[in-house]
């Protein structure tokens, strides 16, 4: 059975810092994985795709990496804002039906003026 | 362009009871599918429609159900309702039934149910 696993769970940090956050799988037989951001009370907001054949994606300040054989993905957000506070949450898709993703439990990341 | 539209957006019911929540997808969208959010247990897959079928079905008791209409609009179903359905529950919608880069899944803002 899939799991997957966000460290760490809650992150705080000063307005302007690199920062990462960690996403780990147990099963690496992946199709793809996304990173999401969810609001507080709302939806989820998809922010990367990655394709099992793909290293990493890039979009403005947010690049996600992905070692399929480690079972590991990365969630890097370079000169973090205020208004990055959110909780990310990855997810694995095990076959090309991408709807039936297993989640992480999330990252909570508050970002300090 | 409108978004993926969950109704009620909350809800509280009491044991016993039963449900339907409603999800209308993004124009165009023939894939929706939901999820299950509680503090617990995060986000687990329930099922996935497409061109009215079931395609997948998560690990949950028959309690859960759900449809899609012809016009893609979605609802699921929970009858005997327990404390433990409290949750918000997650509508999501795709162009397609298969995967790609731009193939993304597109959440709506949940219907929050609460069970006393």
């Amino acid at each position: 059975k899939q799991e997957v696993t966000q460290i760490p769970a809650a992150l705080s940090v000063p307005e302007g810092e690199n920062l990462v956050l960690n996403c780990s799988f147990t099963d690496s037989a992946i199709y793809n994985l996304q990173w999401f951001r969810q609001d507080p009370g709302k939806g989820l907001t998809s922010l990367l795709l990655i394709q099992s054949s793909q290293r990493e994606q890039t979009s403005g300040r947010l690049n996600a990496s992905l070692d399929k054989s480690s079972g590991r993905s990365t969630l890097y957000i370079a000169a973090s804002q205020p208004g990055d506070s959110a909780t990310y949450l990855c997810a694995v898709s095990i076959n090309n039906a991408g709807n039936m993703l297993t989640f992480g439990g999330g990252t909570r990341l508050m970002v300090k003026p | 362009k409108a978004g993926v539209t969950q109704t009620p957006r909350y809800l509280i019911k009491t044991r016993g009871q039963q449900v339907t929540l409603s999800c209308s997808p993004i124009s165009g969208h023939r894939s929706v599918s939901w999820y299950q959010q509680t503090p617990g247990q995060g986000l687990q897959f329930l099922f996935e429609y497409f061109s009215e079928t079931q395609r997948n079905k998560g690990n949950f008791p028959g309690r859960f159900s759900g449809r899609q209409f012809s016009n893609s609009r979605s609802e699921m179903n929970v009858s005997t309702l327990e404390l433990g359905d409290s949750a918000l529950y997650l509508c999501a919608s795709r162009l397609g039934h298969l995967t790609s880069g731009a193939n993304v899944l597109t959440f709506g803002a949940g219907s929050r149910l609460t069970v006393l």
